[in-house]
């Protein structure tokens, strides 16, 4: 099984509800970030997160981390269509390179 | 216009041949990577550099091989021992390590989508 796995594999909401999408890992970590991939391009970095962080904040994302539970979360409020993505989460376990789940796929219809 | 850029951004390939994907970076990171990215998965890094003239065989590094001659660049060559090349590949650059662990984070090129005929 892979470090880090995201949860659900597939979520579909409607425009203006917020979208929570879970990532849950099995070695310790420095670090946890959250990536977009809009669909065919590259991904975009969108949060870091440290392990000695529990929330982090940024415009309409909220990510939390529990350290204990080997588990972080992203919430996305207020949800428009553009937010329509796949989203991974990252870690470095053996601090070398990066370990990227299989990501949750976001729909919000409008 | 900083950033990171990969050519072709589409690629077809005749079973047997091998083939080069370009990967360059002007934001002046230490460290590129490869992935392979399969149609509704995840990434596999396939080869990872984190200084000039070193590289590192990633999870998925069979039938790949890479180079890293410049800073700047991190061609990746699919090689025909690659059985199942077809594929979206994703190149990316980070500032590196400090102290041995990852510091930052990764910036991604647009990918090369590699379709084998």
């Amino acid at each position: 099984s892979q470090q880090g796995e995201e949860d659900p594999q597939a979520l579909s909401i409607q425009e203006g509800e917020n979208a929570t999408m879970n990532c849950s890992y099995k070695t310790s970590i420095n670090n946890l970030q959250w990536y977009r991939q809009n669909s065919g391009r590259g991904l975009v970095h969108l949060i870091l997160i440290r392990s000695n962080e529990r929330e982090k904040h940024s415009g309409r994302l909220r990510v939390t981390l529990d350290t204990s539970k080997k588990s972080s979360s992203l919430l996305i409020t207020a949800s428009r269509a553009a937010d329509t993505a796949s989203y991974f989460c990252a870690t470095a376990p053996g601090g070398q390179n990066f370990v990227f789940g299989p990501g949750t796929r976001l729909s919000v219809l409008p | 216009d900083g950033g990171i850029t990969q050519s072709p951004k589409y690629l077809f390939r005749k079973e047997g041949q091998n083939v080069t994907l370009s990967c360059e970076q002007n934001l002046n990171h230490d460290a590129m990577y490869w992935y392979r990215q399969d149609p509704g998965q995840g990434l596999r890094l396939i080869y990872y550099s984190q200084i000039v003239n070193d590289f590192q065989k990633g999870d998925i590094a069979e039938g790949y091989s890479v180079s890293r001659e410049k800073k700047e660049s991190f061609p990746l060559t699919v090689t025909s021992a690659q059985k199942n090349p077809t594929a979206f590949y994703l190149c990316a650059s980070s500032r590196g390590t400090s102290g041995g662990a990852l510091i930052d984070t990764q910036y991604f090129g647009p990918g090369t989508r590699l379709t084998v005929l």
